[in-house]
């Protein structure tokens, strides 16, 4: 069965701090991936998407950049932190030949002081 | 652009009792798919439910079911015999071109 990972959990960064988040799926090939946000108390907004190793489509001009150095792995990135970069991060996948639902991780939680 | 719509903020009902939640959404696509997702407070979203639109029959996934109206854009959840574990919030989500637009959910209590 497919499982996906991501880590940290949670995370508290300054304001100007790096950032990077990690997700892993196990159990398919090929995936695609995305990477969401979730402001709170409000719905999921799509920030990056990848249909496979290097290819990335932006959603939303932001603070954030996205990389897929491997297959299953997608990493979400930030050079320097805004306050407005709190919130909670999911990654998703979708495996290929499937109808289009995506099954999230676990979330972080990520808070920028 | 697709938009999803989800015009109730909060809701509650009785254990066993029956609720629907309401979704609307626009789209000059033919070829989609429609999702509900719950999200418990651990916070991990879980898939409820799909409906294709091309099918004409309503999805059911035990105690839950859909209303989908296709001409009217119109996608709402029934959940009978309601649970305690069904506390969450719920999110209506539109699918094509290998993405998904959300609503901005719903957040159900059920009162025992």
């Amino acid at each position: 069965s497919q499982t996906i990972h991501q880590w940290p959990a949670t995370l508290v960064q300054p304001v100007g701090s790096p950032l990077s988040l990690e997700c892993t799926v196990e159990g398919t090939s090929n995936p695609n991936l995305y990477w969401y946000r979730q402001a709170a108390g409000r719905g999921l907004q799509l920030l990056f998407y990848s249909v496979g190793i290097g290819q990335i489509s932006s959603e939303v001009p932001q603070n954030l950049s996205a990389s897929r150095p491997q297959d299953r792995q997608f990493i979400l990135s930030s050079k320097k932190l805004l306050l407005s970069d709190s919130g909670f991060y999911l990654c998703a996948w979708r495996g290929w030949g499937r109808a289009l639902e995506q099954y999230f991780g676990p979330g972080t939680r990520l808070t920028v002081t | 652009a697709q938009t999803v719509t989800q015009s109730q903020p909060e809701m509650s009902v009785q254990e066993a009792e029956t609720v629907t939640l309401s979704c609307t959404y626009d789209t000059s696509e033919s070829n989609y798919y429609l999702f509900w997702y719950k999200q418990p407070p651990s916070r991990q979203m879980i898939l409820v439910i799909r409906q294709e639109a091309y099918k004409q029959q309503n999805a059911t996934e035990n105690r839950f079911s859909v209303n989908f109206q296709k001409a009217a854009k119109s996608f709402s959840l029934k959940i009978s015999d309601s649970q305690l574990g069904d506390t969450a919030m719920y999110f209506c989500a539109f699918g094509a071109n290998s993405k998904l637009t959300f609503g901005k959910g719903i957040t159900l209590s059920v009162r025992p």
